[in-house]
């Protein structure tokens, strides 16, 4: 159980171009969705929250106009990048809990890697 | 501002002895700890936790020891196996964050034979 997918599992695209990236949790309701990037040898760092039903709490530095958040279920969150530049270019996770307890366990998707040219 | 540190990119142990992965924190209002495990081009893998009510918590070969008045935390693997190679992160969660996770900067575990 507690299965994350994501899909794509990666993408090349054109600079100024925008992509749209999918996160569903398989077999459980994720009231809560995260969004991480992770640049090569360095950690995940969270980019927003997203609960369903609301807007998405994006970390400080984070552009919400340019990476927009959706989270229309509670089995599917999106991200798209939008005018994508080569400096977008990352890993990009999500992870889903199963409830709005702060202990709920986040449970990783594959993640999806972007590569903008 | 780097709160959770992991401050060996790297560590290579021989198959069958203990690996011991530190990480450290800054800020004093996390109260639970994380262990996770990354195999390249995946998501982060769940492996054990600890509140910070506790000192220890143990699950199979898996043990993590948290020092609070140290602000450190350590997980033993033992007997290490060729599968446990991987990147280990360690992450933490304060009540003010609710579900937030702060991720320290990985440390890659290569088993060798």
């Amino acid at each position: 159980g507690a299965v994350v997918s994501q899909h794509p599992s990666w993408v090349i695209c054109k600079s100024g171009t925008s992509v749209k990236i999918e996160c569903r949790s398989l077999d459980f309701q994720a009231t809560t969705m995260f969004w991480y990037r992770q640049f090569p040898k360095q950690s995940l760092m969270l980019m927003a929250t997203s609960n369903e039903g609301s807007k998405a709490t994006y970390e400080q530095g984070v552009e919400k106009d340019k990476f927009l958040i959706n989270h229309a279920s509670l089995t599917l969150s999106t991200l798209t990048v939008t005018s994508a530049h080569p400096e977008d270019s990352s890993f990009y996770i999500c992870s889903a809990a199963p409830g709005a307890n702060r202990r709920s366990t986040q449970y990783f998707g594959p993640g999806t890697r972007l590569t903008v040219l | 501002d780097q709160q959770v540190k992991q401050n060996s990119p790297s560590l290579s142990v021989q198959e069958g002895r203990i690996s011991i992965l530190n990480c450290d924190y800054t800020n004093s209002m996390f109260d639970y700890f994380l262990w996770y495990k990354k195999y390249p081009a995946e998501g982060p893998t769940f492996l054990i936790s600890i509140s910070s009510i506790k000192d220890k918590n143990e699950d199979g070969r898996f043990t993590v020891f948290l020092n609070k008045s140290a602000k450190h935390l350590s997980l033993h693997i033992v007997p290490s196996q060729p599968g446990d190679s991987a990147v280990y992160f360690c992450a933490a969660r304060g009540w003010q964050g609710a579900q937030k996770l702060v991720f320290g900067q990985g440390t890659r575990l290569t088993i060798n034979p």
